[in-house]
């Protein structure tokens, strides 16, 4: 176990709804990322949060949004659901933004 | 276009035997180089991790290689064991204006039989 928790584990949500997905990172991380995974491929990294700042972003539009709290525990909001939203959303912590990355299981989101 | 390939897509090698699985990338510019395992359904679980100076890092049976000038990264399992049965990723890091970015393969699917 990498002491990174994510909630929920699975979620199931129709089109054009909107969704919050949570994470709790191991205790001394202040960084945050978020990457998702379709069904047989790498993750696609989302972005990145470090201390409570936005500290990258990939491809991914705006109605992919995120935060990060003083604890550094983060969220990541999805507005305007579409059916390719649906994956696994992963998040990891690290110590810093060029540090090593610590996994969560994941939240399994389904559009329909 | 920073890009990581991976390959084979998939392997499947009997319990005992060794394997090798490659990684190829066109990530500019280059920060570091790491290899994760991911067991079905689960979040990937890091391996090593390499900057530009290292060649060579060892974890237990799993040994990363990194050619820098050729771009490419190979990784060896030694005497696999039933439980090394998972997808294998290589992630490549970049610090750019924006941050610091990782780009993923798509992994290789590796199966251990008896």
């Amino acid at each position: 176990e990498t002491g990174v928790t994510q909630s929920p584990t699975h979620l199931i949500k129709t089109r054009g709804q909107q969704v919050t997905l949570r994470c709790s990172s191991q205790s001394g991380h202040n960084t945050v990322s978020w990457y998702q995974q379709a069904l047989g491929q790498g993750p696609q990294f989302i972005f990145q949060y470090y201390r409570e700042e936005e500290n990258g972003r990939g491809n991914f539009p705006p109605r992919f949004s995120g935060l990060q709290f003083p604890n550094y525990s983060s969220e990541l909001n999805v507005n305007a659901l579409e059916l390719d939203d649906s994956a696994l959303y992963l998040c990891a912590s690290s110590l810093g933004p060029l540090e090593t990355q610590y996994f969560g299981p994941g939240t399994r989101l389904l559009v329909l | 276009k920073n890009q990581v390939e991976q390959s084979p897509q998939s392997l499947i090698i009997l319990e005992g035997k060794n394997c090798t699985l490659q990684c190829n990338y066109t990530v500019s510019p280059f920060s570091n180089l790491r290899w994760y395992k991911q067991d079905t359904g689960r979040g990937p679980v890091s391996l090593t991790i390499m900057t530009f100076s290292e060649n060579t890092k060892s974890n237990g049976r799993y040994t990363a290689t990194l050619d820098a000038d050729t771009k490419q990264s190979s990784l060896h399992i030694t005497a696999s064991q039933l439980s090394d049965s998972a997808s294998y990723i290589c992630v490549v890091g970049r610090v750019t204006g924006g941050g610091n970015k990782l780009t993923f393969g798509t992994g290789t699917q590796l199966k251990v039989e008896l």
